[in-house]
């Protein structure tokens, strides 16, 4: 049973529209993190939080929100997506103290 | 520089032979995870090292968090071998936040 569930899957979205990606863990961590992939950058934060109600700046904000409305549940926003966030897009949860992370099996955006 | 480097950028390796992967950080980290990314794009997570070393079959870890490295040695590469490797260290601040090397990536040939 997968721990780490992300949906969409793919999504293929219109500059300026909005676009909401999903995350759903089920290993009931504190910690959640939004990533995206980029050829040759590896994986970059975007968002993270510490439980419900809580949302972090990682270290490429600019362009999206987080939303944290509950412990199992941690969503990534762009209120007005461009093609430059066109990318692969990893969610990931963590328990506090112990700070191994468990990855989703990623979205694909496309902006077009 | 990258607080994360990770070497080599590329590797290709015969079926049968051993190899090593090396992350150097620019800074004292806390700990660090290993993942290898599948033709899926998958992660799947190797190794969580908050010091030591650690083994699984034909893979071994090591986390020096003094010297500012990690490796990663594949042993008896195998085609399932293939993929990409990436290195996330956490710093020492406490806030549980990870910086991914660039990743190594993997071509086992028969």
């Amino acid at each position: 049973e997968a721990a780490v569930t992300q949906s969409p899957r793919n999504k293929v979205a219109v500059t300026g529209g909005k676009v909401t990606l999903s995350c759903n863990q089920t290993n009931n961590h504190n910690n959640m993190y939004w990533y995206r992939q980029d050829t040759g950058h590896g994986l970059r934060l975007i968002h993270y939080s510490y439980g419900a109600g809580s949302t972090e700046k990682g270290d490429i904000p600019d362009g999206y929100k987080a939303s944290r409305p509950s412990q199992e549940n941690f969503s990534l926003i762009l209120e007005l997506a461009t093609p430059s966030q066109t990318s692969v897009y990893f969610c990931a949860s963590g328990e506090d103290n112990y700070a191994e992370q468990f990855f989703g099996p990623g979205t694909r955006l496309t902006v077009l | 520089g990258m607080p994360v480097e990770q070497n080599p950028p590329a590797l290709s390796l015969y079926e049968g032979a051993d190899s090593g992967l090396r992350c150097n950080f620019s800074t004292t980290m806390k700990s660090v995870q290993w993942f290898q990314q599948n033709h899926r794009g998958r992660l799947i997570t190797l190794f969580y090292l908050a010091q030591g070393t650690k083994e699984n079959g034909r893979l071994k870890s090591t986390f020096n968090s003094k010297e500012r490295y990690s490796t990663l040695h594949i042993k008896d590469a195998q085609l399932e071998d293939s993929g990409t490797y990436f290195c996330a260290a956490e710093a020492n601040t406490g806030n549980y936040k990870y910086v991914f090397g660039a990743g190594t990536r993997l071509k086992v040939i028969a």
